[in-house]
């Protein structure tokens, strides 16, 4: 069946960048999504990409998708503080608009 | 316009008690979903709607049955609770073939069984 894997843990220094990594299973996936979770709130979408697509870049956010290895990331420039969340992967897998999520990778940012 | 809200916010029950969780969407959505999020587990989809008057299972519906009697409304029952469904829950939201929208998520409800 689908399944989506990430890190748990990243944690880096305020002002560095971040790269969060993920691997998906189904290699039918229309679309591949980042959302952000923030203490006791609901999912944030960040941003998605298309499986036709290489890499696509939303301001401090690049997202590159590698479609033969089934690896996605997202890499954060400048981190802040205010980046401190809970980022999720998902992909669209089982009509619908259904969506199979990673564990999520908790960002730390420090001082 | 509200997005989706979810009630309760917070909830403790009894093992054996019962309780319904209310999703309300105000954008016209056709799709709703019911996630429960525990930890290092991500987001499982409980139940989920295609429209009103439809439901369907997702990854893990058992112990959960869901009602979609309103086009906006999306309701999650728990008929007899049990400290394995301690969680948080999130209801979602979808326009009918709006995959580049997505879903659209409520705050959430933290349930407690005891």
């Amino acid at each position: 069946g689908e399944d989506v894997e990430q890190s748990l843990f990243l944690s880096v220094r305020e002002g560095d960048s971040s790269v969060i990594n993920c691997t998906y299973t189904d290699s039918s996936s229309t679309y591949l999504y980042w959302y952000k979770q923030e203490p006791g709130a609901g999912l944030q979408l960040l941003t998605y990409i298309f499986s036709n697509m290489d890499m696509k870049q939303d301001q401090r956010l690049t997202v590159l998708l590698n479609k033969k290895d089934k690896h996605l990331s997202l890499r954060i420039a400048d981190t802040q503080t205010g980046d401190s969340a809970i980022y999720f992967c998902a992909e669209m897998a089982g009509g619908y608009n259904k969506l199979i999520f990673g564990a999520g990778t908790r960002l730390a940012v420090h001082p | 316009n509200a997005g989706v809200t979810q009630t309760p916010k917070f909830r403790v029950l009894k093992t054996g008690q019962s309780m319904t969780l209310l999703c309300a969407q105000d954008m016209n959505h056709e799709y709703m979903y019911w996630y429960r999020q525990d930890p290092g587990m991500g987001l499982r989809l409980i139940h989920y709607s295609v429209g009103e008057g439809t439901t369907a299972k997702g990854e893990v519906p058992d112990g959960y049955n869901v009602s979609r009697l309103k086009k906006q409304n999306f309701l999650l029952g728990l008929e007899s609770a049990a400290p394995s469904q301690t969680s948080v829950y999130f209801c979602a939201s979808n326009g009918q073939g709006a995959t580049t929208d997505t879903q659209y998520f409520g705050p959430g409800t933290r349930l407690t069984v005891l």
